[in-house]
């Protein structure tokens, strides 16, 4: 497994503003993901956070609403811009590992819970 | 695409009695990933147990196995000697080789003392 930290555990903020939420990992990873998970829902896979390239978003998702870095293998920040109350979601970093040399299994982090007024 | 599908909103088990949530998906690959996540009011994401979908012997971790249909498409988690602990919202999900997860609606658990 790894061990993944995420700072902020949990925030209050204003419409309007922007959040950075930090993921960090205790080992070198490949693959690092970006999820949403919106009040009494699953989750939904924001992008994939590449090291030294831009992330790539899913359907539905803009880098210029969640701007995504990735300046090494084991650190990722995603950032939630122009808050909007629809914003009021946990946020959940995860890493990919493998037994072998593809990802295949996914690990998560503890969560951000985001409150936007 | 890839769908998950959790048809049971919510589960009921005595404690120590058996319970099982079922999970169906649909993917047109050959080589997948199978697993059931379990998230607690802390709301932290823990892994629960893993199927590859080339294995045909079904995945047991101490008290909770899997019964996977791989033609039926049907993945489900049997859970014994239920506990307290094990009450959490439990997420089927899946992974095409080295790629993203997509999870279901989940099954929230409720364990009767």
């Amino acid at each position: 497994s790894a061990v993944i930290s995420q700072k902020p555990s949990r925030d209050i903020c204003q419409r309007g503003t922007s959040l950075t939420i930090q993921c960090q990992v205790d080992s070198q990873v490949t693959m690092m993901f970006w999820y949403r998970q919106q009040p009494g829902q699953s989750l939904t896979l924001i992008a994939t956070a590449n090291q030294g390239s831009e992330a790539t978003y899913e359907s539905g998702f803009v880098i210029d609403k969640f701007p995504i870095s990735r300046p090494n293998l084991t650190f990722s920040t995603l950032t939630v811009s122009n808050m909007s109350p629809e914003d009021s979601s946990i946020y959940l970093c995860s890493v990919g590992r493998s037994s072998g040399t593809i990802p295949d299994t996914q690990y998560f982090g503890p969560g951000t819970r985001l409150t936007v007024l | 695409a890839q769908t998950v599908t959790q048809s049971q909103p919510e589960m009921s088990v005595q404690e120590a009695e058996t319970v099982t949530l079922s999970c169906t998906y649909d993917t047109s690959e050959s080589d997948y990933y199978l697993f059931w996540y379990k998230q607690p009011p802390s709301r932290q994401m823990i892994l629960v147990i893993r199927q590859e979908a080339y294995k045909q012997q079904n995945a047991t971790e101490n008290r909770f196995s899997v019964n996977f249909q791989k033609a039926a498409k049907s993945f489900s988690l049997k859970i014994s000697d239920s506990q307290l602990g094990d009450a959490a919202m439990y997420f089927c999900a899946l992974m095409e080789y080295g790629n993203k997860l997509v999870f279901g609606a989940g099954t929230i658990l409720r364990v009767k003392s």
